[in-house]
């Protein structure tokens, strides 16, 4: 079945950029998320890329997807107090016809930013 | 335009008691999942529902557990006889299409069983 990957914690300092990895085994994934999960809340969809994609920037974020090497990661540029939280990486395929929104998610990744 | 409507945000109920969590789909979507957060790990799916269908319902235990989403009104997800294992956060989400790249989280239901 589908495995998605994510290392525990991450701790950076306010300023510094952070780079959340990520690796997955389905080769027919489609898209690939990430979310943002803080305190006692919901998930916040932070971005997506398609699998034909290497590369998406959308202000402060960039994510980057080998798809040789199956491994997506998380760019947060000048990573801000704001920005400590669970962040989730998830993949949909249309293996066997199931439907995108049936996402696979890694274990999240705790940011911790330090003043 | 709201998002993801899910209630109640928490709920507590006894051991053997009746769990019942409803999700409003944000407008426009006729898709809708469900996943279950256990304390300290990622989301697991449990079921993907169209109006007044069960589509996938591969990651539901097989049984106190059922799910709906009639033509009218909001999905339900429905825990019959709760335990103590079922204190977790279930989150609905909803997309327009199956074949949509835009899947949206409520903020969740969190149940605890005493």
């Amino acid at each position: 079945g589908e495995d998605v990957e994510q290392s525990l914690f991450l701790s950076v300092r306010e300023g510094d950029s952070s780079v959340i990895n990520c690796t997955y085994t389905d080769s027919s994934s489609t898209y690939l998320y990430w979310y943002k999960q803080e305190p006692g809340a919901g998930l916040q969809l932070l971005t997506y890329i398609f699998s034909n994609m290497d590369m998406k920037q959308d202000q402060r974020l960039t994510v980057l997807l080998n798809k040789k090497d199956k491994h997506l990661s998380l760019r947060i540029a000048d990573t801000q107090t704001g920005d400590s939280a669970i962040y989730f990486c998830a993949e949909s395929s249309n293996a066997g016809g199931t439907s995108y929104g049936k996402l696979t998610f890694g274990q999240g990744t705790i940011l911790t930013v330090h003043p | 335009n709201a998002g993801v409507m899910q209630n109640p945000r928490h709920l507590v109920r006894r051991r053997g008691q009746e769990a019942r969590l409803r999700c409003s789909p944000m407008k426009g979507h006729s898709h809708v999942y469900w996943y279950r957060q256990l304390p300290e790990e990622g989301l697991k799916f449990m079921v993907y529902l169209q109006k007044e269908n069960i589509i996938d319902e591969s990651g539901m235990p097989k049984e106190r557990f059922s799910a709906e989403f009639p033509k009218e009104g909001p999905s339900i997800l429905r825990i019959q006889q709760v335990v103590r294992g079922d204190s977790a956060a279930y989150f609905c989400a909803s997309s327009p299409a199956s074949s949509g790249n835009t899947i949206y989280f409520g903020e969740g239901s969190w149940l605890t069983v005493v």
